[in-house]
Parts: C-alpha cells; structure tokens; sequence
C-alpha cells in the first residue's frame, strides 16, 4: 500500500503525559498537513509542511502541540502536558501540489488520542 | 473567519432514492471544491472534486454542482444503495497564503434498503 501511513493507530495515555505520532506521507508528494477530527465534526486544519517548512500553523495551536518535518519525508506531531480535550483523532494528508490547484488531499487512517 | 457550512447533519433515504447534500462557504476567492466520504472507523477518501471553473461534474451515480455567485455547491447521489451509507465531507480551499482545506461538519448518510 503506497498511501498515507500513520502510526500508531490508537494511543491512550494519561492526563500530562507527552506523545508523539507519525506519518509516512505518499512518497512523491512534497505538502503534508495535520489534520485533527473529533466525533460529529469535519477534520480540522492544525499546520502544514511543504518539504521541511512549516509554512502556517492553526491559531488552534496551542504552544503544547510541536510538529516537524526534519527532511521533507516523514513528519511527527507531538502534544507536551496532554490535557483531556485533546482526545481526538489525528489525521494526516498529503499532497503532491498545492490544493488550489485542484490537487487533492490523500489522507491516512488517522491515530485516534484517548487522553485518561 | 473562514468556514464551511453543511446540511443536512443526517440524511435518511430508502434504497434508489436520490440524496443531495448542500454546503455554502465564505471565502469568494475559494477555488477547489472536493467531497470526501468517510465510513465507519476508515480515513476520509475523495470521492468528487470541482474546481471553480466548471458548474457541474459527473462521475457515474455522484455529480457535484457549483454557484460561485451563491457560494454553494451541492453533491448529488443518485440511485442510492446501502453501500452508500456513511458520513460525507464538503470542503473548500482557502486563498492567500498558503492553500488548505477547510472542512464542512459532515453529514451522515443512511440509506435504507
């Protein structure tokens, strides 16, 4: 399969523990986004990647949540001090060109926070 | 802000029916219009997409319709069948800065057999 890999699928973690999630973005494409969706509601935008620049970020961000994409391939989204209100599925995307373009959004299968 | 606006939340139709999904947005300079359908438990997956310069797509029993004038634009499904059941996501990009997607609040899709 040669779509959008997150890992890990499911994570549950206490209240004020840090976690971090991956993805593996289709390998031609060179935009990834951060997406976060929870029960009832659209995904939601978070930030995102063109190779390794975070180009813009979501005023959602709180200063807990760091993502990165250290060599324009995989990234990593980490949440410092997890509070309930982040239980919530992470889902990532990506592009091979900017969306205006028309080009559309692959997304993966999402890992889906519980925070205890 | 920017957003998407979506209706209805839930959609109930009897097998063959047809289902039309309507969504409005605020950002006149949008340009590209995608639909996703997102089953149970699975990722989002594109089913339709528009782009600003045509009024209407077709693919098989799908067909998306775009009043830029309005600023809406609708999905269409006919002859509906149980497979068709899920949560459907209206979008539209953002212009200036960096293009996104900002995502309607979905709708959740069942038809009945």
């Amino acid at each position: 399969d040669t779509g959008v890999s997150q890992n890990p699928r499911h994570k549950i973690t206490k209240r004020g523990q840090n976690v971090t999630f991956r993805c593996d973005p289709i390998s031609e494409h060179n935009r990834l986004y951060w997406y976060r969706q929870t029960l009832g509601q659209g995904p939601e935008f978070l930030t995102y990647f063109q190779n390794e620049a975070q180009l813009e970020k979501s005023r959602l961000l709180s200063d807990r949540f760091s993502a990165e994409r250290p060599k324009g391939s995989f990234s990593t989204l980490e949440i410092q001090r997890t509070e309930q209100g982040d239980s919530a599925m992470y889902l990532c995307a990506s592009s091979l060109a900017d969306v205006g373009s028309g080009s559309p959004l692959h997304f993966g299968n999402g890992t889906r926070l519980t925070v205890t | 802000g920017e957003n998407v606006e979506q209706h209805p939340s839930t959609l109930s139709v009897q097998e063959g029916d047809s289902a039309v999904i309507k969504c409005t947005y605020s950002d006149s300079a949008s340009n590209y219009f995608p639909w996703y359908k997102q089953e149970l438990g699975k990722r989002p997956q594109l089913i339709i997409d528009i782009r600003s310069n045509v009024g209407e797509k077709k693919d098989q029993r799908i067909a998306v319709t775009l009043n830029k004038t309005a600023k809406h634009f609708s999905l269409h499904i006919t002859e509906t069948q149980p497979e068709d059941s899920a949560v459907y996501f209206c979008a539209a990009s953002l212009s200036g800065g960096y293009n996104k997607l900002i995502f309607g609040a979905g709708t959740r899709l069942a038809v009945h057999p």
